[in-house]
């Protein structure tokens, strides 16, 4: 089974403009979740989709947002990008997006670096 | 809030002998605790995990121990191996009723073991 992908691996833009990053989740997972991994705060959580809804959010501007397709893919959007901004984004999947219990936990991609300048 | 703490940042071992590294939490609602190791440039990758019904879990080299009463758990890697070395995160799935894909997680150690 192929594993979680994400693209672009890297990304470089500048502050004020949008971004578009996606995750295709390994076959057969129907639970997508988003992170932000900085030096100075750790991994965060962002939301997960599940069935093209977001059932968790974490505490983020609004100018982080997300959304999952009928094939359980996802892609993430920040707008108005701010220095801030510069982190690696981790997308992970699971069966159930639960975490809890044996077969459910939740695999990560590669990430997605970006750096705002 | 930190809610999953990793107190330290830094463990240096030697070939052989063993990793342990830990990992304390506030949060008495959590009742699943996971481990996962990161190397650079890839996402986090999964180790071993413990419901809190057990204190201990065992998965080849690694086991993991929880002391719910001290909120307190601990990654054991014996023997260390080179390949371990790599960031190690402990994580908890959110307090309560389904966890609905929300991972807590410590900042990390960074383990490394020479040759």
């Amino acid at each position: 089974k192929a594993g979680v992908t994400q693209t672009p691996r890297y990304l470089i833009k500048t502050r004020g403009q949008q971004v578009t990053l996606s995750c295709s989740p390994i076959s057969g997972h129907r639970s997508v979740s988003w992170y932000q991994q900085t030096p100075g705060q750790g991994l965060q959580f962002l939301f997960e989709y599940f069935s093209e809804t977001q059932r968790n959010k974490g505490n983020f501007p609004g100018r982080f947002s997300g959304r999952q397709f009928s094939n359980s893919r996802s892609e993430m959007n920040v707008s108005t990008l701010e220095l801030g901004d510069s982190a690696l984004y981790l997308c992970a999947s699971s069966p159930g997006g639960g975490g809890k219990g044996s077969g459910n936990e939740q695999f990560f991609g590669p990430g997605t670096r970006l750096t705002v300048l | 809030d930190q809610q999953v703490k990793q107190n330290s940042p830094s463990l240096s071992v030697q070939e052989g002998r063993i990793s342990i590294l830990n990992c304390d939490y506030t949060n008495s609602m959590f009742d699943y605790f996971l481990w996962y190791k990161k190397y650079p440039a890839e996402g986090p990758t999964f180790l071993i995990s413990i419901s809190s019904i057990k204190d201990k879990n065992e998965d080849g080299r690694f086991t993991v121990f929880l002391n719910k009463s001290a909120k307190h758990l601990s990654l054991h890697i014996v023997p260390s191996q080179p390949g371990d070395s790599a960031v190690y995160f402990c994580a908890a799935p959110n307090a309560g009723g389904t966890s609905y894909g929300k991972l807590t997680f410590g900042q990390g150690t960074i383990l490394t073991v020479h040759p």
